[in-house]
């Protein structure tokens, strides 16, 4: 079965300090990773995600993140953290087998940046 | 472009009331995603649509729950009669999926939610 593991409920990070936020999946043959970023009283923003190709993805915001196949991760990082980035983030996989359009969605990480 | 439209944006009913959510999604997009999110379960997918037509429908949580798509710009979920659990907030989303290709996936956009709270 598929399945989405985000081991921290929160992560907490002084501003200008590099940030991760952790994500590990489980999926039947290759995955599709997304990030999402939820800000209070919002829908879901997408950030980005992963396919096929290279490794490291960058996306929005300046937020990159690298898919490991060996440990079925796909760690969100920014090299530099900023108050404005405090906000709920999910991990999000789907697998390639068959046409079922069904993300399965990680429990989200509260991330706290402090001035 | 609007994004997704939900409406309303906030909901307040008595508990064996009847509540009509609606969702349009983007223009163009195929696919389409109703949501629940709550502080206990999280983000749980209710039904999707691809093409007006319900594919998978497991998340429902019961019968007094129903979702229909009549048309390519329009959805509704309905719970009948509510009840004080329901209360979460209801997320539609909509993507584009290009072709029958396995790697043609796009990302979900997501409306502004609805806060649902049944007294």
């Amino acid at each position: 079965a598929q399945s989405v593991a985000q081991p921290e409920d929160q992560v907490n990070v002084a501003e200008g300090n590099p940030l991760t936020v952790k994500c590990t999946y489980s999926v039947s043959g290759n995955p599709y990773l997304f990030w999402y970023v939820q800000y209070p009283n919002r829908g879901l923003q997408f950030l980005l995600k992963y396919i096929t190709g290279d490794n490291l993805v960058k996306g929005s915001y300046g937020f990159e993140a690298e898919f490991n196949k060996s440990q079925t991760s796909f760690h969100l990082k920014k090299p530099s953290a900023l108050v404005s980035d405090s906000a709920l983030y999910f991990c999000a996989v789907r697998g390639h087998a068959g046409n079922n359009r069904k993300l399965i969605w990680g429990l989200g990480t509260s991330l706290a940046v402090n001035p | 472009d609007a994004g997704v439209i939900q409406s309303p944006r906030h909901e307040v009913t008595e508990m064996g009331q009847e509540v009509t959510l609606r969702c349009k999604p983007i223009s163009g997009h195929n696919s389409l995603f109703w949501y629940r999110q709550t502080m206990m379960r999280g983000l749980e997918l209710l039904i999707y649509f691809n093409n007006n037509v319900p594919i998978d429908d497991s998340g429902m949580p019961e019968d007094r729950f129903s979702a229909k798509m009549p048309n390519a710009s329009f959805s509704t979920l309905k719970i009948q009669p509510s009840e004080p659990r329901d209360s979460a907030v209801y997320f539609c989303a909509s993507s584009l999926v290009t072709g029958l290709a396995r790697g043609s996936y796009n990302e979900q956009f997501f409306g502004p939610g609805t806060r649902l709270t049944v007294l």
